[in-house]
């Protein structure tokens, strides 16, 4: 069985300042890794993906990840924050020979002027 | 093209009613997911085609959902007698290939039941 744990439901942060969005993730077999943004009353935008190589990854937007297998994380950076960044964001996986991604409960970020 | 396009974006129906919702792939792309989100949730798998092939449903798509993908192309997902528990937002995405890393999203259509 697999598992994705946001560990924050929410994040304000003031514009300009750094972020970290945490996320966690249990499974037997190997995974991909993923974030999605989700603005109000819109579908899922990727952000960027963790396949395979680099465990840092650069998406979108500014923003980018890493990968650690040993703390089974996958951790959601961004080095200076805008206020279009206010958003939901969702950690998701899918392991190997699966046809679907999990979904963690998501972070609401708020970025504050 | 534009993208995984949803219709509608919006349908507040009675409890009882039967609703079907619309999910038109990017063209190319031979395989299409349905997933539904409630408030303060992170989407759930419901079900996936390739091509015209409904391969996988969760547990969550009961006898009240179906889901068809004739030729191929676009899908419909109907909800019949409905229930205000059915209340969510319906996402369809669409990949080419057989990984679904590479889905994209539609901007979904968000079911109201009262």
């Amino acid at each position: 069985a697999q598992s994705v744990t946001q560990l924050d439901s929410q994040v304000p942060v003031f514009e300009e300042a750094p972020v970290e969005l945490r996320c966690n993730y249990s499974s037997s077999v190997s995974v991909y890794l993923f974030w999605y943004v989700q603005y109000p009353n819109q579908g899922l935008q990727l952000l960027l993906k963790y396949l395979s190589g680099s465990t840092l990854v650069k998406g979108i937007n500014g923003f980018e990840a890493e990968f650690n297998k040993s703390q089974t994380s996958f951790h959601l950076r961004k080095p200076s924050v805008h206020i279009s960044d206010t958003a939901e964001y969702f950690c998701a996986v899918n392991t190997a020979g699966a046809n679907n991604l999990f979904f963690g409960t998501g972070t609401r970020l708020t970025v504050i002027p | 093209d534009t993208g995984v396009s949803q219709n509608p974006r919006h349908k507040i129906t009675k409890r009882g009613q039967n609703v079907t919702f619309r999910c038109d792939p990017i063209s190319e792309h031979n395989r299409l997911y349905w997933y539904r989100q409630t408030l303060g949730q992170g989407p759930e798998f419901l079900t996936y085609f390739q091509n015209e092939a409904q391969l996988e449903k969760s547990r969550l798509l009961s006898d009240r959902f179906s889901a068809e993908r004739p030729k191929g192309s676009f899908s419909t997902l109907e909800i019949q007698r409905t229930e205000q528990g059915d209340s969510a937002m319906y996402l369809c995405a669409s990949s080419f290939g057989r990984r679904v890393a590479e889905a994209f999203f539609g901007q979904g259509t968000r079911l109201t039941v009262v």
